[in-house]
């Protein structure tokens, strides 16, 4: 099956940095959504990006299908960014997801 | 529209017992899913509907478990003789066709004791 690769597991920054956040397919998919896990276990959804690139605020994100990565770019951070991020592929039916990037936002 | 809901947000069962979870999509979506996820992993993907048809499953979900979408509206997710292994977030997905934008409820977290 298809695997999902994310980059970097772990990441600390301090208030105002800003990241960038890798997702990487080992087949072609047909749609990729990123989400910020709540720390209640809830995943919201930040984008539907199957290809091109997309700004909401302080966050946007670039899908390059033909060389199937993503990226996410996350600006000016806040501690309030802190959590796990997933990126998910659609594959088949169903979507497959990378083990997560966990960001921790220092004050 | 209050997005998707699941109901227990959290269940403590012995193990042995079953346990039924149960999902309420958003309310024009076609499809259902659940995942399941485990601590430190992403979630992973155990059954979908189309309606009320389950049309794919996951080897993840042994014969212990089963899944019904009654009318294609609301969906439940049983376990039966549960293990410790099936201590995990349960969580359910609806989207309105196969591609589109997938959205979550806030999940079941289940705990064998």
């Amino acid at each position: 099956g298809i695997q999902v690769e994310q980059s970097p597991p772990d990441l600390i920054l301090q208030e105002g940095a800003n990241s960038t956040l890798r997702c990487n397919f080992s087949d072609s998919v047909n749609n990729l959504q990123w989400f910020h896990q709540n720390p209640w276990g809830q995943l919201i959804n930040l984008f539907y990006i199957p290809s091109g690139t997309k700004q909401n605020g302080r966050l946007s994100a670039t899908t390059v299908a033909t060389e199937r990565y993503s990226l996410l770019y996350i600006s000016s951070s806040q501690t309030t960014d802190s959590g796990v991020y997933f990126c998910a592929g659609g594959y088949g039916n169903k979507l497959v997801f990378g083990a997560g990037t966990i960001l921790r936002v220092k004050s | 529209d209050t997005g998707v809901s699941q109901d227990p947000r959290h269940k403590i069962t012995k193990r042995g017992q079953n346990v039924t979870f149960r999902c309420d999509p958003i309310s024009e979506h076609n499809r259902l899913y659940w995942y399941r996820q485990t601590l430190g992993q992403g979630p992973e993907f155990l059954t979908y509907f189309q309606n009320e048809a389950q049309l794919e499953k996951s080897r993840l979900l042994s014969d212990r478990f089963s899944a019904e979408r009654p009318k294609g509206s609301f969906s439940t997710l049983e376990i039966q003789r549960t293990e410790q292994g099936d201590s995990a977030m349960y969580l359910c997905a609806s989207s309105l066709v196969g591609d589109a934008e997938a959205f979550f409820g806030q999940g079941t977290r289940l705990t064998v004791v």
